[in-house]
This record gives structure tokens, sequence and C-alpha cells, in this order.
């Protein structure tokens, strides 16, 4: 991986609602999308990852699609609730490499 | 706990002082990773390891950095003559050879 940019910096929405995070790549090679939660002061943790054979994947409330000809990938979280604030971070990486990160997304969920 | 774990968590240091990392990666994960993090910003890695062998080291790792993964199970990062600019969380990640990198809790570096 070379280069991800992540969008928005900061999201806030109202509890309930949903929650949509967008990253674009650049390697063509890249295969594989990870997404992290961060929380103040704690581990980046994985809270769903996508490969390049799957254009979309669902785990309860939250959901990653990836489109590889446009390279870009999103994070969607429905029905939002307060202890989905947090950091969020999109990743990829290509075959057995490190993982490139975005810039993260901190996203507000207002009760 | 059977997950990644790092030590110390926390680490206050002159500039100019040797400072050293460890971290103990899941059992059977034969890849481990470091990046470093700074407030705000997402994580940069470090280097990496297969097994005992070091396979990638990044541009951001200058010669005052050293790793090491001497057993193939745990590794140690080393920062000589630390200044003010290595303050940050250095996270350690593991993974099997194909696989999700779990990540360690971090070890926080204030350099004062």
């Amino acid at each position: 991986g070379e280069n991800v940019e992540q969008h928005p910096s900061t999201l806030s929405v109202q509890e309930g609602d949903s929650a949509v995070i967008k990253c674009t790549y650049s390697d063509s090679a890249s295969n594989y999308f990870p997404w992290y939660k961060q929380e103040l002061g704690k581990r980046p943790q994985l809270i769903i990852d996508i490969r390049s054979n799957v254009g979309e994947k669902k785990d309860q409330r939250i959901a990653v699609t990836l489109n590889k000809t446009a390279k870009h990938f999103s994070l969607h979280i429905t029905e939002t609730q307060p202890e989905d604030s947090a950091v969020y971070f999109c990743a990829e990486k290509f075959g057995n490499e490190k993982l490139t990160f975005g810039t993260g997304t901190r996203l507000t969920i207002i009760p | 706990d059977t997950g990644v774990s790092q030590d110390p968590r926390h680490k206050i240091t002159k500039r100019g002082q040797n400072v050293t990392f460890r971290c103990d990666p899941i059992s059977e994960h034969n890849r481990l990773y470091w990046y470093r993090q700074t407030l705000g910003q997402g994580p940069e890695f470090l280097t990496y390891f297969q097994n005992e062998a070091q396979l990638e080291k990044s541009r951001l790792l200058s010669d005052r950095f050293s790793a090491e993964r001497p057993k193939g199970s745990f590794s140690t990062l080393e920062i000589q003559r630390t200044e003010q600019g290595d303050s940050a969380m250095y996270l350690c990640a593991s993974s099997l050879t194909i696989g999700e990198q779990y990540f360690g809790p971090g070890t926080r570096l204030t350099v004062t």
C-alpha cells in the first residue's frame, strides 16, 4: 500500500441514525481492507474487514463495501448507539505486507 | 489474557536516554509488527518480523531504532539517544502469515 485518504475527519450523528466513513487508496495491488475502532487511550480493535474478491460484507450493524475499480471502500454503521463513539481507522495492505492506515474519523453519537 | 501484551504501558524518559519496549504476541502468530502512533494520526508502520527474521523496515526507522525477535516469540524495540520527537504510542501487532493483525495496548513514550 502507498496512500490512504479517509473522510470525513469528524462526524456527528444522532443516536439511531446511520454513519458512513469513506476511504480511497492508490495501490491497485491492495487486496485486504480492514477497519479498526479505537477508543480513547485504548488499542485499535479490528471490527470488520473485506478482501478484494468480495464487494460487500456485513456483520450485524456494521457493513463494509469495496469498489476496486474506483479504489474506494466504505464503512457503514446503522442504528448508531452511544458506544459507537470512537475514532475509526481504515487500512489497506497488499499480500502479507504491513498495513497502511488512513488518518482516522472521530465519530460522535449524539444521544 | 491470550491477546497481544506490551510492557511497559507508559515510559517517561529524559532526552538522550535509551529505552526498550517489549511485545508478546498471540502465541501461535508468526508475524509481529511494530507501529508508531502520534496524537490524532493513524498508526504508522515501523518494522515487522516473520518468526525471527526482520523482513522490512520503514524509512521512519532511523538508525537509533533497533528491533529484535530472537526466538521468534517476543520482540523488543530499542530507541537509543531518545529525542522529543520520539514521543508517541508504540503499538505492537501480531498475525498469522495470512490473517488479521491484532494490536496490543501500546507503550506510551514521553521524552522530556
